[in-house]
């Protein structure tokens, strides 16, 4: 069935570095992605998103990029910083009618300082 | 409130007892959604409610499980003869509305431990 998967389970960078976090995506009808930060005994906190019109998004220190063409999506964390230790996800939203948004299994970034 | 809060915060309790878990929303926020995450994995999407309906029940594992929300706001989601398999962090997350386009802000989960 249609899955959203992630490249890396764990991921560990010097403190500093800067860290790409890559997730693939099945469903070519997809047209929202967001990826979200979970830290250790807390819920989903969203970091990015973006749309399927456009392939690169900026925020702060993050950056999002969307490949339609090989269904590939990233989150690049620029000067990794200790308090990005975190499990990050990768979601879909198919945009149906009632919202239900597809997690992929999450990559786990370890921040050495 | 600022956030949104679920309650217990943990629970344990033996197979075969009922489980009743709560969700506040952020106030306003008329769209509300039901995850399960097991140690290690993704997000298990469960129910969606768009005010006080399910459009969707289609993620709930099996009859056992049931969920309700009343007046728009609070929803509570009940696990019955709970078995050793339902052990797993419950996300709940609201959104302003089902608009696809909009955020969803989740809680801090109910960590479920059946014994």
């Amino acid at each position: 069935g249609e899955s959203v998967g992630l490249h890396l389970p764990t991921l560990s960078v010097q403190e500093g570095d800067n860290s790409i976090i890559n997730c693939a995506y099945s469903n070519s009808a997809s047209d929202y992605f967001i990826w979200y930060k979970q830290e250790s005994g807390k819920g989903p906190q969203f970091i990015i998103d973006i749309r399927s019109n456009m392939d690169k998004r900026q925020g702060q220190r993050v950056t999002v990029l969307l490949n339609k063409t090989v269904k590939h999506l990233s989150l690049q964390i620029a000067a990794t910083q200790p308090g990005d230790s975190a499990v990050y996800f990768c979601a879909e939203n198919m945009g149906t009618s009632y919202d239900k948004v597809i997690f992929g299994p999450g990559t786990s970034l370890s921040v050495i300082p | 409130g600022a956030g949104v809060s679920q309650s217990p915060s943990n629970k344990v309790t033996e197979k075969g007892k009922d489980v009743e878990l709560r969700c506040d929303p952020i106030s306003g926020h008329t769209a509300l959604y039901w995850y399960r995450q097991s140690l290690g994995q993704g997000l298990e999407f469960l129910i969606y409610f768009q005010g006080n309906s399910a459009p969707d029940k289609s993620g709930l594992p099996s009859d056992r499980f049931s969920a309700e929300r009343t007046g728009g706001s609070v929803s509570t989601l009940t696990i019955q003869r709970t078995q050793q398999e339902d052990s797993a962090v419950y996300l709940c997350a609201s959104s302003r509305d089902g608009n696809p386009q909009e955020t969803q802000y989740f809680g801090p989960g109910t960590r479920l431990l059946v014994l």
